[in-house]
């Protein structure tokens, strides 16, 4: 499967500032998702990455707040702007090689807003 | 409202036994059913299910899909300390050319000594 690097791993912020999360996978893939992982709670998809178009983003996900880019079939970033306490989660970047192929993750953003 | 129940929420067991992880699902346009072993950030893939009946197997972890019934089960055999893990299922849906997940909360496993 296609090896998927994150950065950072880590970070902690302050409020009201934004963050970029960069996600580069070693192969071209059709699928590009970004996951968010509520402290306690399961994964919850934020939106789908289009290669040169704008993400689709899922109810309750704003491209204000969570801007995509996804410039060619290897890289995305995902910024998280205006931060709060409760953006505190794992972001995680994840690829598809098509449609019926199973999800492979990145080894996630641990976040922490103060 | 598609949903995905993941029983038990938490389990701890001794080294050696065995282990059933149960996952339900009530959700449209149902394509595949996943298992992910969560350690610490990134979910690993286990199993990926779409046809009832057929068991999966890998080592000593294999998985069904009963998609008469919408369920799933995850058996670990031989438990080790290593498995200790959060095990999370997820139903993949039919949505155009996209296949997207939908998670459950997950089954926290603990092995002990």
């Amino acid at each position: 499967s296609a090896v998927i690097s994150q950065k950072p791993s880590r970070d902690i912020c302050q409020r009201g500032t934004s963050l970029t999360i960069q996600c580069q996978v070693d192969s071209q893939v059709t699928m590009m998702f970004w996951y968010r992982q509520q402290p306690g709670q399961s994964l919850t998809l934020i939106a789908t990455a289009n290669q040169g178009s704008e993400a689709t983003y899922e109810s309750g996900f704003v491209i204000d707040k969570f801007p995509i880019s996804r410039p060619n079939l290897t890289f995305s970033t995902l910024t998280v702007s205006n931060m709060s306490p409760e953006d505190s989660s794992i972001y995680l970047c994840s690829v598809a090689a098509g449609p019926n192929s199973p999800l492979h993750f990145g080894n996630g953003t641990r976040l922490t807003v103060t | 409202e598609d949903k995905v129940v993941q029983s038990p929420l938490s389990l701890v067991v001794h080294e050696g036994d065995t282990v059933t992880l149960n996952c339900s699902y009530e959700v449209t346009n149902f394509r595949s059913l996943l298992w992910y072993k969560q350690e610490k950030k990134a979910p690993t893939f286990l199993f990926m299910l779409t046809s009832s009946g057929i068991e999966k197997k890998s080592g000593r972890l294999s998985s069904i899909l009963d998609k008469k019934e919408l369920f799933s089960i995850l058996n670990i055999t031989a438990t080790q300390t290593g498995d200790s893990a959060i095990y999370l299922c997820a139903v993949g849906l039919n949505t155009g050319t996209a296949s997207k997940l939908t998670f459950g909360t997950g089954t926290r496993l603990q092995v002990t000594l």
